[in-house]
């Protein structure tokens, strides 16, 4: 089946920096993937997705790219604030089942 | 407009125990889909009802069930609780059952089994 992994577990930048966050995943079939944000005790909430029809998304301070040949794909987040801080989840689904299969996450950590 | 409300917000239950938690989807989503999240991990998939029907299951024991009523809300049952259930269930709604369209998530409801 398919499986997601994510890297780095921990990330931690200077408040103004970039971030970057990489997932790969095993099933070539898969056509969406999105990224949660979720903060302490809250609930995951969606961020950004891209299907596999697009290489590049841009929502102003995210952008997620796509490389289906190599079967990764990342997270961007530029002018980082301390708002920034939560652990951030990748996810990967072939649409044609029900399931969204989940990265272990990424905790963020944006330091002033 | 409301969005995924799940009920209660916190449990306590004992080993061998079952417990029924409660999801109301957002209003005109028809499909709404079951995880468990264990701290520190990523949500793991526990099934997914859509139109009443169950429309995917994930690897978990058969004392996991549910349910989706008419108006779309759902209930998630877990018979004879082990220690090991403790986590934050989450219920997650779309407008249709294809995987590949945006989840939008309830706040969870945190077992804890003694």
């Amino acid at each position: 089946g398919e499986n997601v992994e994510q890297h780095p577990s921990t990330l931690s930048v200077q408040e103004g920096d970039s971030a970057v966050i990489k997932c790969t995943y095993s099933d070539s079939a898969s056509n969406y993937f999105p990224w949660y944000k979720q903060e302490l005790g809250k609930r995951p909430q969606l961020i950004i997705d891209i299907r596999s029809n697009v290489g590049e998304k841009k929502d102003q301070r995210i952008a997620v790219t796509l490389n289906k040949t190599a079967k990764h794909f990342s997270l961007h987040i530029t002018e980082t604030q301390p708002e920034d801080s939560a652990v951030y989840f990748c996810a990967a689904s072939k649409g044609s089942n029900y399931q969204l299969i989940w990265g272990a996450g990424t905790k963020l950590i944006i330091k002033p | 407009d409301a969005g995924v409300t799940q009920s209660p917000t916190h449990l306590i239950k004992t080993r061998g125990q079952h417990v029924t938690l409660r999801c109301s989807p957002i209003s005109g989503h028809k499909s709404v889909s079951w995880y468990q999240q264990v701290l520190g991990q990523g949500p793991q998939f526990i099934f997914q009802y859509y139109e009443k029907e169950e429309r995917g299951r994930g690897n978990f024991p058969d004392r996991f069930s549910a349910r989706q009523f008419p108006n779309y809300s759902s209930e998630l049952n877990v018979n004879a609780l082990l220690l090991g259930d403790s986590a934050l269930y989450l219920c997650a709604s779309s407008g249709t059952p294809n995987s590949n369209q945006p989840q939008h998530f309830g706040d969870g409801t945190r077992l804890s089994i003694l």
